[in-house]
């Protein structure tokens, strides 16, 4: 069993729609970034989070410790938010576990 | 503020030859890790330096080895290239598991 699940592992929306990717995870952790890839691109961390939820413009971020569940939201997609989206939640040991991501297209 | 700088951005070498790839982490950072992400596939971890010293490993061979420098730079370095080396590699700064993330460097074997 991975130790990180992901869904979906793809997702094809329109323009404007709502989206909502989950992660669970089956260890115990501090904490758990959501990170961003670009095709061909580096990789950005949109957050770290280790309780309750975060937001930053379209984008809001939860997590559930206790249930070991986190979500990441789009509000009013766009094509440019278009990308692979990682969960990554943190070791005790401060290192990561990545999980497989899940590829967003969104079309205009 | 400057984050994670990695260098190279792009690089070609020859099958058998040997590549150093060079990493400035954020300001603040300690801590920096190694990642090699092959077309169409998620980061695979390489090692983590931490305190000049290689912290944890992944499943890499020997020919993968790096350095962390006392400003805590670091480099990898892949000895003996085989075409399977072609990758994108990652170079992630952090500090108490905040990570920041390089552009990366990307290698391709000939």
């Amino acid at each position: 069993k991975n130790e990180v699940e992901q869904s979906p592992q793809n997702l094809t929306a329109q323009e404007g729609e709502f989206i909502t990717i989950n992660c669970s995870y089956s260890v115990g952790i501090s904490a758990l970034h959501w990170l961003q890839q670009h095709p061909g691109g580096g990789i950005v961390s949109l957050f770290m989070l280790s309780s309750g939820k975060k937001k930053h413009g379209r984008l809001i971020a939860t997590i559930n410790i206790q249930e070991k569940h986190s979500s990441l939201h789009i509000t009013a997609s766009h094509p440019r938010d278009s990308a692979v989206y990682i969960c990554a939640p943190i070791y005790s040991n401060y290192q990561l576990i990545w999980g497989a991501g899940t590829k967003l297209i969104i079309k205009p | 503020d400057a984050g994670v700088t990695q260098s190279p951005t792009h690089l070609i070498k020859t099958r058998g030859q040997q590549v150093t790839l060079r990493c400035s982490p954020k300001s603040g950072h300690d801590t920096v890790s190694w990642y090699q992400q092959a077309l169409g596939q998620g980061p695979q971890f390489i090692f983590q330096y931490y305190e000049e010293e290689e912290r944890q490993r992944g499943n890499f061979p020997d020919r993968f080895s790096g350095h962390q420098f006392p400003n805590y730079s670091s480099e990898l370095n892949v000895n003996a290239l085989l075409l399977g080396d072609s990758a994108l590699y990652l170079c992630a700064s952090s500090s108490r598991g905040g990570y920041t993330f390089g552009s990366g460097t990307r290698l391709t074997v000939v």
